[in-house]
Order: C-alpha cells, then sequence, then structure tokens
C-alpha cells in the first residue's frame, strides 16, 4: 500500500499568518492518463471532512484562494496563505492513484 | 440539495452483522463512483471501499476483504454497505463519500461491543 507521511502532525499558527503542510507518499501518484491525484481534506472539529483541491491544486468549489496546492510525484504541499479563526480543524492528504485509497495522518491546525 | 445521508448505525456484538445505507440526492448518481470511509473514535480517517459507477468493479482495503461488502442500487440513488464478522476494531464513524471526495455524509456511528 502507498503510504502517505505529512508534517508537521501538530501546526499552532497565528491568526494572520501563513502556514505550511507536507505531505509524501512512498510511491509516486502520477497516473497513466497524465493527472496525479493528490487530494486534500479539512476536518472541522464535530464535522464530515470536506475536500478543499483535487488533483493537487485545483481548488473546490466554495474554498477560499487563501488556500492553494502544489507539488508533483511524491511531494506536495497545502498552503494556507493567511490563517483564519475557522481554518482550525485537522487536514489530511488522500492519495487517488493506487488502490487501496490512502490518507496520510494528519496535521491538527490550532491557533497560538 | 445536494447531499449524501448514511443511516443504519448503531451497537453491535462482536462477530454480528449490519448494513449500512446512504441515500443519494441533488446529483445523477449513477454518474459517480462511491466509497466509504471510516474514522475511529479520535484517530484519522481510512477509507474502506469503493464501487465504479455501474457497481462493475469494487476495490477494499485489506483488514475488510471478505468480511464487508459494497454495493449500490442506482435506481434508488442508493449505496450500501453490509458488514459481517464485525470486530471491536470495526468500532467508527462510517462516510460514505462521493468519487474522490468531492461530497460527503454526516457520518453513521457503528460501535462493536458485547
Amino acid at each position: 500500500d502507498v503510504v502517505m507521511t505529512q508534517s508537521p502532525l501538530s501546526l499552532p499558527v497565528t491568526l494572520g499568518q501563513p502556514a505550511s503542510i507536507s505531505c509524501r507518499s512512498s510511491q509516486s501518484l502520477a497516473y497513466s492518463d497524465g493527472n496525479t491525484y493528490l487530494n486534500w481534506f479539512q476536518q472541522r472539529p464535530g464535522q464530515s471532512p470536506r475536500r478543499l483541491i483535487y488533483k493537487v491544486s485545483n481548488r473546490d468549489s466554495g474554498v477560499p484562494d487563501r488556500f492553494s496546492g502544489s507539488g508533483s510525484g511524491t511531494d506536495f504541499t497545502l498552503k494556507i496563505n493567511r490563517v483564519e479563526a475557522e481554518d482550525v480543524g485537522v487536514y489530511y492528504c488522500m492519495q487517488g492513484t493506487h488502490w487501496p485509497r490512502t490518507f496520510g495522518q494528519g496535521t491538527k491546525v490550532e491557533i497560538k | 440539495e445536494v447531499q449524501l445521508v448514511e443511516s443504519g448505525g448503531g451497537l453491535v456484538q462482536p462477530g454480528g452483522s449490519l448494513r449500512l445505507s446512504c441515500a443519494a440526492s441533488g446529483f445523477t448518481f449513477s454518474s459517480y463512483g462511491m466509497s466509504w470511509v471510516r474514522q475511529a473514535p479520535g484517530k484519522g480517517l481510512e477509507w474502506v471501499a469503493n464501487i465504479k459507477q455501474d457497481g462493475s468493479e469494487k476495490y477494499y482495503v485489506d483488514s475488510v476483504k471478505g468480511r464487508f461488502t459494497i454495493s449500490r442500487d442506482n435506481a434508488k440513488n442508493s449505496l450500501y454497505l453490509q458488514m459481517n464478522s464485525l470486530r471491536a476494531e470495526d468500532t467508527a464513524v462510517y462516510y460514505c463519500a462521493r468519487g474522490f471526495g468531492s461530497l460527503w455524509g454526516q457520518g453513521a456511528l457503528v460501535t462493536v461491543s458485547s
């Protein structure tokens, strides 16, 4: 199975400051159709997960443009431009290239 | 409204069975592959199973192979997860999710305990 490794696992941030989460996969996530199926999810306390980013860098509808995704191959990053209070929660990367699908361990974002 | 609504969770004894359902509305259900994802109490997300749009292909995580069966009824806009031989480690909130996670339900809690 493809192992997804996130860092850091805990991320205290100051409101208005940037934040960055790394996600590394044990195998390349590039698929034969030319796409790379790496997604990012946000799970606020007490809520269901919500997808923020699909195929590395595409924002889902309604996702603020302070969220951005980048990367290729085995190395990916989620960036929050200026953290707001509503961004508190756990962030997960997930690969959709290989079976079984696998998630990272999650990164807990909290306000300092 | 575009939504997924799970039902069928509850308390079951080890070795027992349970069937989860997920009702889809507001979108063309038959156009999407569907998944079940679970989250044990205080833990991260674990993908459990996936089914293609027409039900022709199914995939499972190793820990549930031979015990869980994913199925769908496109005429009823519904997704199912039949869970047999349940173990304590299957205790979790089970979410149904559309495609690559573009839409999630509110989750159904399954507790396996004597």
